[in-house]
């Protein structure tokens, strides 16, 4: 059964630093990864959509890779900004034929930005 | 409007009370799903609707219970819930299930309260 895990589950860096989040999961057989962002009492939007084929991709400040084999991904976050502050989630769709919609989620990491 | 939308926003609700959750997309998606996020632990997917019929129902209790009248609008009826049901209830779309197809674009979500 597929398990995602993020560590740190909390942050606090001052701002201006780079850094990063991690993600892991257990089953190495994914069709994508997504990373979301998760402002508070408020719903999930996409930063970044990885293939299993591809090994990173890049949105501004945020830099998302894949290795998919020793089942991991980070995100890394350039030059990091109050704004920044919110929970980062990571999400696995499952490599089966169908039910690649059934996105599997971490617990998040909760980043906090301080000015 | 767009993107996908949720009311109420906020619920409070007696155990023996009934009440239902709306999402409507205006993304001309085909695809509707329904999440759960409670304290601390990781999305758990409940139910999954492609062209309104359900295509996923992941061992959710009978207390609740989606309706798909049409690919824009998802309800989510509760009734007779339990004080563990207290949770952010998220809504998403997608243009289908499909693989390729199922980047997933979230509501802002309703918080229950069950008292």
């Amino acid at each position: 059964k597929q398990e995602v895990t993020q560590i740190p589950a909390a942050l606090s860096v001052p701002e201006g630093e780079n850094l990063v989040l991690n993600c892991s999961f257990t089953d190495s057989a994914i069709y994508n990864l997504q990373w979301f962002r998760q402002d508070p009492g408020k719903g999930l939007t996409s930063l970044l959509l990885i293939q299993s084929s591809q090994r990173e991709q890049t949105s501004g400040r945020l830099n998302a890779s894949l290795d998919k084999s020793s089942g991991r991904s980070t995100l890394y976050i350039a030059a990091s900004q109050p704004g920044d502050s919110a929970t980062y989630l990571c999400a696995v769709s499952p490599a089966s034929q169908s039910g690649t919609y059934k996105y599997i989620f971490g617990t998040g990491t909760r980043l906090k930005v301080l000015a | 409007e767009t993107g996908v939308t949720q009311t109420p926003r906020h619920l409070v609700m007696g155990m023996t009370n009934k009440k239902s959750l709306k999402c409507e997309q205006h993304l001309g998606h085909n695809a509707m799903y329904w999440y759960k996020q409670s304290a601390k632990k990781p999305l758990e997917l409940m139910f999954v609707y492609s062209l309104e019929e359900r295509v996923e129902n992941n061992s959710v209790p009978s207390r609740f219970s989606p309706e798909c009248p049409n690919s824009s609008h998802l309800f989510l009826h509760l009734h007779t819930l339990q004080p563990e049901d207290s949770a952010l209830y998220l809504c998403a779309s997608s243009q289908d299930i499909s693989r390729g197809a199922y980047e997933q674009y979230f509501g802002p979500g309703t918080r229950l309260t069950v008292t």
